[in-house]
Order: C-alpha cells, then structure tokens, then sequence
C-alpha cells in the first residue's frame, strides 16, 4: 500500500524546538519530490517546504525561513522537518506530501505551540 | 509568489445541484493545477489534476477546466458525500499556493 506517516508532532512551548518526520511506504520514496503542508485549526491550506528527490534543492514558505530545516533520508525512506523557534502561528497539523504527478499525502500531525 | 484567488468562499447548495468553484491566477500557470476535496480531520483528496483530468476512482460528476489563469471544478450532481472544502492548488512553481478554499455546504 502506498502511504505516507507523519510523526513527531506534539505540544511545545513558543520558542521551542521539534522535529516531525514522515515515513514512506509502497513507492520508490527516493525519485519523488516531497512538501510539507500545513494548516492551522479552522483555516486553509499553507505550503510549508520542497526538497528535489535528491535533497540538493530545497524552498521554504517566507513565514517559516531560517527557522525550519527540510532533508530527507532516501535509504530510509523518510523525511523530515526540523523546526525551532517555534512561534503560536507555527500551531497546525503538518502534512507531508508527494504533490503534482505523483500525489499522496500523510495524515497529518499536530503541532501546538503554547504555554 | 503566485497567488490564487478562490471563489467563492462559500457555498450553500442541494442534492442534485450543479455547482461550479473558480480560481484564478496571478500569473499563467500552463495547466498545473489540481483540484482537492478535504473533509474534517482528514487529509485533502486530489480529484483533479492537470486542471482537467480526473483522478483514478473519483466519480465522474467531478469535472475540470481551464488552462493559463482561469480554472473550473464544477460537479454536475451534488450527492450527500460531497459536502465538504474544496481547494485548488498550483503546483507550476516551486512555492506551491493554494486557493483559499470553498465551503460546500448543504442548504
């Protein structure tokens, strides 16, 4: 079965670092370009991050630069977002996500950011 | 950044309505755009890709259209499981942006 699963997520206090990642099953992980997705409780959608297949090219959301780290580990088969500074807004459940010809997305995971 | 512009931003409709969502962009984005159901607490669906061409196992009421700045998904029979935010997405550059998101709702 082709599936992304997200972890990592949690309640953190603002300033406060966490690392989700997102495990790939069912496809050839390594030739696909990933994204993170978020979306804050009760709005839309928000394009976190891309990474190419490789990892060599790599974007970020402006709300999110200098703060968050995308990579990806292709004999792993997973990826990641590492996310530090943690701010309110960041509160959201990210998806990771597989997106143009090739799409599947994870189930999410929820991120809080509060004291 | 390319920006969509998803209208409307809600919608209150019947069983068996034809109902049709748009989104425009700032700038041409060829026919990468893809169109997504999201139901709560779950993951957005893609129905659409390539701005008209249905997703595997997605029923055929679901429909697409346009190409450069102009988009359409237009369902041409609403059932009771389609009540749910639908979304639009481009994918032409790197940075990915989505349309706000239209809220079907059933009247």
């Amino acid at each position: 079965e082709v599936q992304l699963v997200e972890s990592g997520g949690g309640l953190v206090q603002p300033g406060g670092s966490l690392r989700l990642s997102c495990a790939a099953s069912g496809f050839t992980f390594s030739s696909y370009e990933m994204n993170w997705v978020r979306q804050a409780p009760g709005k839309g959608l928000e394009w976190v991050s891309y990474i190419s297949s490789s990892g060599s090219t790599i974007y970020y959301a402006d709300s999110v630069k200098g703060r968050f780290t995308i990579s990806r580990d292709n004999a792993k088969n997973s990826l990641y977002l590492q996310m530090n500074s943690l701010r309110a807004e960041d509160t959201a459940v990210y998806y990771c996500a597989a997106i143009g010809a090739f799409d599947i997305w994870g189930q999410g995971t929820m991120v809080t950011v509060s004291s | 950044d390319i920006q969509m512009t998803q209208s409307p931003s809600s919608l209150s409709a019947s069983v068996g309505d034809r109902v049709t969502i748009t989104c425009r962009a700032s700038q041409g984005i060829r026919n990468d755009l893809g169109w997504y159901q999201q139901k709560p607490g779950k993951a957005p669906k893609r129905l659409i890709y390539a701005a008209s061409s249905l997703q595997s196992g997605v029923p055929s009421r679901f429909s697409g259209s346009g190409s450069g700045t102009e988009f359409t998904l237009t369902i041409s029979s609403l059932q009771p499981e389609d009540f749910a935010t639908y979304y639009c997405l481009q994918h032409n550059s790197y940075s990915i942006t989505f349309g706000q998101g239209t809220r079907l709702e059933i009247k």
